[in-house]
């Protein structure tokens, strides 16, 4: 069966901290795709990020960048010098080569503070 | 460059109305076409997804129902709304299965 966990519910930071969203995923699959989407408060899912389970590099775009472990079966997102705007709900994602659902997790929502 | 479409933005109807949420592709051709449903502090759960038009493949036994009945369009419909219908409906296009998922604006829906 496949899962996503993230554990976070909320975190709370002030404006330029850094702050790490973690994402826990389960699949008996070896090929599988993992993905990251921010919805902010005006409801709509922006996707972030998709990642095969054979590209473990890890990725920066900008002030974000994910943290791929297959060891760990973890999928990280970071984001430095946070902002205002980045105060959304984030969710993990996981489709599995076997499968054609997409496996959300339950969501952190973050907030930053000014 | 693609655009999906969701109307009505927000929708308040009365238990026992009928329901029909409309959603639209532009610039792709025979997408994957997904409609989701997120409850208030909840996830994301898969309703419907169809590979093609008239192709409808449904992920939840509920009192809703979907069609395709053109290749960029995908509508949700209910006969009889349940107050269990509330909530964060979003449509979503992908190339094929297993690609990204890209959703649009969603509908808010409030059955009263």
């Amino acid at each position: 069966a496949q899962k996503v966990t993230q554990a976070q519910t909320e975190i709370s930071v002030v404006e330029k901290e850094d702050v790490t969203l973690d994402c826990v995923y389960e699949t008996r699959d070896t090929t599988y795709y993992l993905f990251w989407y921010k919805q902010p408060p005006s409801g709509e899912l922006v996707f972030l990020i998709r990642r095969n389970s054979f590209d473990e590099q890890n990725e920066i775009s900008g002030r974000y960048s994910w943290n791929f472990q297959k060891s760990t079966s973890s999928f990280n997102f970071t984001i430095t010098a946070s902002q205002v705007v980045d105060s959304a709900v984030y969710f993990c994602a996981l489709i599995s080569y076997n499968t054609d659902k997409l496996i959300f997790g339950t969501g952190t929502r973050l907030q930053v503070f000014p | 460059s693609q655009t999906i479409h969701q109307w009505p933005a927000t929708l308040v109807q009365p238990v026992g109305s009928p329901l029909s949420l409309e959603c639209t592709v532009e610039g792709t051709s025979n997408p994957n076409l997904y409609w989701y449903r997120q409850a208030a502090g909840r996830g994301l759960q898969l309703l419907f997804y169809s590979v093609g038009i008239g192709q409808i493949s449904s992920e939840v036994p509920q009192n809703l129902s979907a069609s395709r009945p053109q290749d960029r369009q995908f509508i949700l419909s209910s006969k009889k709304l349940l107050l269990s219908d509330s909530g964060f409906y979003l449509c979503a296009w992908s190339v094929r299965e297993k690609e990204t998922q890209y959703f649009g604006p969603g509908t808010r829906l409030l059955v009263l």
